[in-house]
């Protein structure tokens, strides 16, 4: 089974410093993908950053990374610069490949406040 | 791209009625959709997954006679929660994936139900 480990509830951080969320993963797949997704207080889920299993370099998507490391099974993403539109739910996700569907399965999430 | 539509946004409904929610892909063909379940303050709970023309998969736990999902075209799939109670409130998601990889799941606005 898989599963997706986010152990920071809340994370808060000052306007334009960056921050790391953490996510470790669980999977005994050897080919999986991983994903942050950012959700306001609107409620939309917002596509950020894919990390494939494979790939050997960490993604990257503007102010936003992902640090892959695949032997400690983490995939944080990292914000730069951060804004106070970045204030929101974050959740990691994986996706394992394999099977007629692929499905996502989801962290708990962090909550993360940019302070002015 | 990738554009993820639902409607309603909110609905209000008396308990015992049915209530469908529609999810469609407005600028791509999605082979396969999912619906979410997310209540406050937590994560996403995968209900079922529906790939166009076949039935749909449901997650262990999920009635399916309660939430039938109908994934007429590559456009469009149907949540309809029947017999709707007031533990039937939550807020509803769908996603829809492409045909082609990565295989990101773009989510749409989500819609929140409530059951009086």
């Amino acid at each position: 089974a898989q599963k997706i480990t986010q152990t920071q509830p809340g994370m808060f951080v000052q306007e334009k410093e960056a921050v790391t969320l953490d996510c470790t993963y669980d999977t005994s797949d050897q080919s999986y993908g991983l994903f942050w997704y950012k959700q306001p207080s609107s409620g939309e889920m917002i596509f950020l950053i894919y990390q494939g299993s494979y790939d050997e370099q960490n993604a990257t998507e503007g102010r936003y990374s992902l640090n892959f490391q695949k032997a400690r099974k983490s995939a944080n993403l990292v914000i730069s610069a951060s804004q106070l539109g970045d204030s929101a739910m974050y959740f990691c996700a994986m996706r394992v490949s394999g099977g007629s569907n692929y499905k996502l399965t989801f962290g708990k999430g962090t909550l993360l406040t940019v302070n002015p | 791209g990738a554009v993820v539509s639902q409607h309603p946004s909110r609905v209000i409904c008396k308990s015992g009625t049915s209530v469908k929610i529609e999810c469609r892909s407005l600028d791509f063909q999605a082979t396969t959709m999912f619906w979410y379940r997310q209540f406050p303050k937590k994560s996403l709970m995968l209900m079922a997954t529906s790939n166009e023309g076949s039935k749909a998969t449901y997650e262990q736990g999920v009635e399916k006679d309660k939430f039938l999902i109908n994934h007429a075209s590559l456009t469009l799939s149907t949540l309809t929660v029947t017999s709707a109670h007031p533990e039937d409130s939550s807020f509803y998601i769908c996603s829809a994936s492409r045909l082609a990889g990565p295989y990101e799941q773009y989510f749409g606005p989500g819609t929140r139900l409530t059951v009086t």
